[in-house]
This record gives C-alpha cells, sequence and structure tokens, in this order.
C-alpha cells in the first residue's frame, strides 16, 4: 500500500523550460513533506520541504506547492538547468511521536537537455 | 565536516554468508537509520534508531539486525544472505526537531549484490 506516490518514473525538459514533478499522498496524517534529490552512486540529498499548513514554499528556483484537499504536491524547478538532471524524491512523515520516519516515493528521474 | 560515511561502497556475497554494513555519523545526530533502495522502487526502511541502545523496526526488517552502542554509529548485519537482499543500502541521521521536518542526512549508499 503506498502511501506516497510520484506516477511519473521520468520527465524530460528542455534548459531554461519549467520542470514540474508530481507527488501524491494518501495518508492525511502527514504534516510535512520533503522532496530530495538523488545523483547516480551518491545519497539523496534534502532539496525543500513545506508544512502541511501552508501552500507554498520557495527556495532559490525550486518551489514546493501543496494542495492538501486534493492531497498532492509538486516541486518546480525555474528555470531548468542540466545540473537539475537526478533522480527526484517525495516524502512526507508526520508530527509528534512517529515525525521522525519518512515515507518516499519511487522518484522521478529528471532530465534536463541543453 | 564527513557527515554520513557507510563502508564498503560495494560487495558482492554469495547465499548464506554474512557481513555488516557500517555507518558512522559525525554530526552528534541521535537518530539514525537504515534505508533500502530496489531498482525502480522508492526507500524503504529497515531499522532505525533514535538513541544509543535505542533500535527499533521499519518497513522491511526481515533478515537484518542491527545495534546502537554509540550514537555515531549504526551497523547494519545480514545473518544469513540471500537473493532478495541485493540491493542499495542508505544510512541515515538527523536531529530530532520539535516543529519543522525532519530533515535526513544520507550516506553515500553500500551496493549489496547476493549470487
Amino acid at each position: 500500500d503506498q502511501q506516497v506516490k510520484q506516477n511519473s518514473p521520468s520527465l524530460s525538459v528542455q534548459e531554461g523550460r519549467i520542470s514540474i514533478l508530481n507527488c501524491d499522498y494518501t495518508n492525511s496524517m502527514f504534516d510535512y513533506f520533503l522532496w530530495y534529490k538523488k545523483y547516480p552512486a551518491e545519497g539523496p540529498t534534502f532539496l525543500i520541504s513545506i508544512s502541511s499548513i501552508k501552500d507554498k514554499n520557495e527556495d532559490g528556483r525550486f518551489t514546493v506547492f501543496l494542495n492538501k484537499s486534493a492531497k498532492h504536491l509538486s516541486l518546480h524547478i525555474v528555470p531548468s538547468q542540466p545540473g537539475d538532471s537526478a533522480v527526484y524524491f517525495c516524502a512526507a512523515t508526520g508530527s509528534g511521536g512517529s515525525n521522525y520516519k519518512l515515507t518516499f516515493g519511487k522518484g522521478t528521474l529528471l532530465t534536463v537537455n541543453p | 565536516n564527513a557527515g554520513v560515511t557507510q563502508t564498503p561502497k560495494f560487495r558482492i556475497l554469495k547465499i548464506g554468508q554474512s557481513m555488516t554494513l557500517q555507518c558512522t555519523q559525525d554530526m552528534n545526530h541521535n537518530y539514525m537509520y537504515w534505508y533500502r533502495q530496489d531498482p525502480g522502487m522508492g526507500l524503504k526502511l529497515i531499522y532505525y534508531s533514535v538513541g544509543a541502545g535505542i533500535t527499533d523496526k521499519g518497513e522491511v526488517p526481515n533478515g537484518y539486525n542491527v545495534s546502537r552502542s554509540t550514537t555515531e554509529d549504526f551497523p547494519l548485519r545480514l545473518e544469513l544472505a540471500a537473493p532478495s537482499q541485493t540491493s542499495v543500502y542508505f544510512c541515515a541521521s538527523s536531529y530530532p526537531v520539535r516543529s519543522g521536518a525532519n530533515v535526513l542526512t544520507f550516506g553515500a549508499g553500500s551496493r549489496l549484490t547476493v549470487l
């Protein structure tokens, strides 16, 4: 039973355009959502997070949008750069006693073409 | 500042062999985790620890054991390796926060193949 779903295994965009990566979740108890970026042969690295009480969080070229009623979040990268080519994982966590365990989606491979 | 260090990076095991994946962190993080990633899949939590002497099972603990004798180290033991344990293993650590997202710092991974 997948609680965090990334339904697009891959996405290809042109350099300079917008990349939009999507994530859906089923557990309404999730309070925080995180995006991780992973290059080949490296561990995932934290990119950006959002609290369930917000609908948007921005950090430079990266913006995460949360639609709590639809249980959907998205990561926007503008403008996309070739160095953004990586696997992006969406993750979610609860609060209180369980907020330290992250549940991950399967990931989306982003390819940014020069 | 090394962060989270995992050894070995690669290992090939025969069915039935045992081995330990080592993980150490130098950030004084209380919480540590072991995840595995199979091809095309997300990361699945194997075991985690909220402090020295305390460990608990995650989603996929069968076939593994852990110990946490110090804050820095969190080794993962495979007792009787099986082909189903072929995977990439990631160790991670974090500092618990009262509010806000729990951001994990990951090691570079250990690729294990069981033949």
